[in-house]
């Protein structure tokens, strides 16, 4: 099974600040990484596709970036709604892992 | 709208069965794989089965295999999880999702249920 790591565990910020999750693989998984967004008591979101690719609706303030084993979620500007936990997923390979998570938290 | 309603969940005892459903709407059913992920309290997400559209090919994880039988009725636009001999660890959040794909190998889990609790526990 390929093993997903985030770092890091949890993250303290402003709002307006920049911050970058990093999700690193076990083995190359390619390009075959996606970012997911879950706040408080609801599902999971889609923010990022095949590493780089933003999902219909998603700000513009969401980038993703990586390829082979290395990846990162960056947020620029933070707004008071991306407060929540950031999951990295990879589809490279069944079974389908994902990371343990990033809770990002307001200081 | 794409909706994913499931039912199905509650308390058990170890050892015992649940059968989930997940109501789809909104879309072609027939056109989309399915998944169900599964997510221990205060934990992360963890992937736990997938159908393809035509039921051609299923995969389970490990924790999961020989007790969990997934399926999946598109006439009745509806996906199962039948989950037997139950243990502590099978507690959590259980969604069902549809996979959306980008290109001919990358899919991303692109519409997600609400969620159902299925609590295993004397």
């Amino acid at each position: 099974d390929i093993q997903m790591t985030q770092s890091p565990f949890s993250l303290f910020a402003s709002v307006g600040d920049r911050v970058t999750i990093t999700c690193r693989s076990s083995q190359t998984i390619s390009r075959h990484l996606n970012w997911y967004q879950q706040k408080v008591g609801k599902a999971p979101e889609v923010l990022i596709f095949g590493a780089s690719r933003l999902q219909t609706g998603v700000p513009s303030r969401f980038s993703g970036s990586g390829s082979g084993t290395e990846f990162t979620l960056t947020i620029t500007s933070l707004q008071p709604e991306d407060f929540a936990t950031y999951y990295c997923q990879q589809h490279y390979s069944t079974p389908i892992t994902f990371g343990q998570g990033t809770r990002l938290e307001i200081k | 709208e794409v909706q994913l309603v499931e039912s199905g969940g509650g308390l058990v005892n170890p050892g015992e069965s649940l059968r989930l459903s997940c109501a789809a709407s909104g879309f072609a059913l027939s056109d989309h794989n399915m998944v169900w992920v599964r997510q221990a309290p205060g934990k992360g997400l963890a992937w736990v089965s997938s159908i393809t559209s035509s039921s051609d090919y299923i995969f389970y994880g490990d924790s999961v295999k020989g007790r969990f039988t997934i399926s999946r009725d598109n006439a009745k636009n509806s996906v199962f999880l039948q989950m037997n001999s139950l243990g502590a660890e099978d507690t959590g959040l259980y969604y069902c999702v549809r996979v959306d794909y980008y290109d001919t190998t990358g899919l991303y889990f692109a519409y997600w249920g609400q969620g159902i609790l299925v609590t295993v526990s004397s």
